[in-house]
């Protein structure tokens, strides 16, 4: 089974903060991806990496940067926090390629008050 | 870039009732398409993955179909029970290597005893 896990599960930030999600994936997977997940929306992709060391911006990019510092992690960062950023963030894993499975972690639940 | 409208966005049926969920695609190169399901507070599982340019795919439970001329896939359950209860999602992939997937609104399915 594909393994990938996220920390923290849940966080409350300020206004203003800086905020760093993590995730893990045990897979070897080359590619990682972030989503974002809003009520009564489906995910929305915010960066995506092919590799260690590649990070590639998504379709809602803005207010995020990425960093995939080994082939096993890959870290959202959010360097200056807004309340909008408030939402259940995903991560997941897969091989790439037009067939691809992605294979999704746990979830991260921001709050941004 | 690729839209995916996905309808109804909730569903609530009777137990050993069909509910049938349609996503409709707007990039005719579109090339593989996923359909994930989500339970409550819980991550997304993939569900099913189709490829073919009229395509009926069965699970346990469930049927795919996947018609590439109207640019339209469907996941029909067809004898509903309680623990199909959970939001569903399609996704579209391009055919790329970068895996990205374009994921509908997804749709609320509550089924009733």
């Amino acid at each position: 089974e594909a393994a990938v896990t996220q920390s923290p599960r849940n966080k409350v930030a300020v206004t203003g903060g800086k905020v760093t999600l993590s995730c893990n994936q045990t897979n070897n997977h080359n590619n990682m991806y972030w989503y974002r997940q809003d009520t009564g929306h489906g995910l929305r992709l915010i960066h995506y990496s092919y590799g260690a060391g590649s990070t590639e911006k998504g379709d809602i990019p803005d207010g995020y940067k990425a960093s995939r510092p080994s082939q096993e992690n890959f870290s959202l960062i959010l360097e200056l926090a807004t309340p909008s950023q408030t939402s259940v963030y995903f991560c997941a894993s897969g091989l790439g390629g037009s067939q691809n499975t992605l294979y999704f972690g746990a979830g991260t639940r921001l709050s941004v008050l | 870039g690729e839209q995916v409208e996905q309808r109804p966005p909730h569903l609530s049926v009777r137990e050993g009732d069909s509910a049938v969920i349609t996503c409709t695609y707007t990039d005719p190169n579109s090339y593989y398409f996923f359909w994930y399901k989500q339970e409550p507070g819980a991550s997304l599982q993939l569900l099913m993955k189709v490829f073919s340019s009229t395509e009926i795919n069965e699970g346990q439970g469930f049927t795919v179909l996947l018609n590439k001329k109207d640019k339209r896939l469907s996941l029909n359950l067809t004898a509903a029970h309680p623990g199909d209860s959970a939001a569903y999602f399609c996704a579209v992939s391009p055919n790329t290597n970068t895996g990205k997937l374009t994921f509908g609104d997804g749709t609320v399915l509550t089924v009733k005893p």
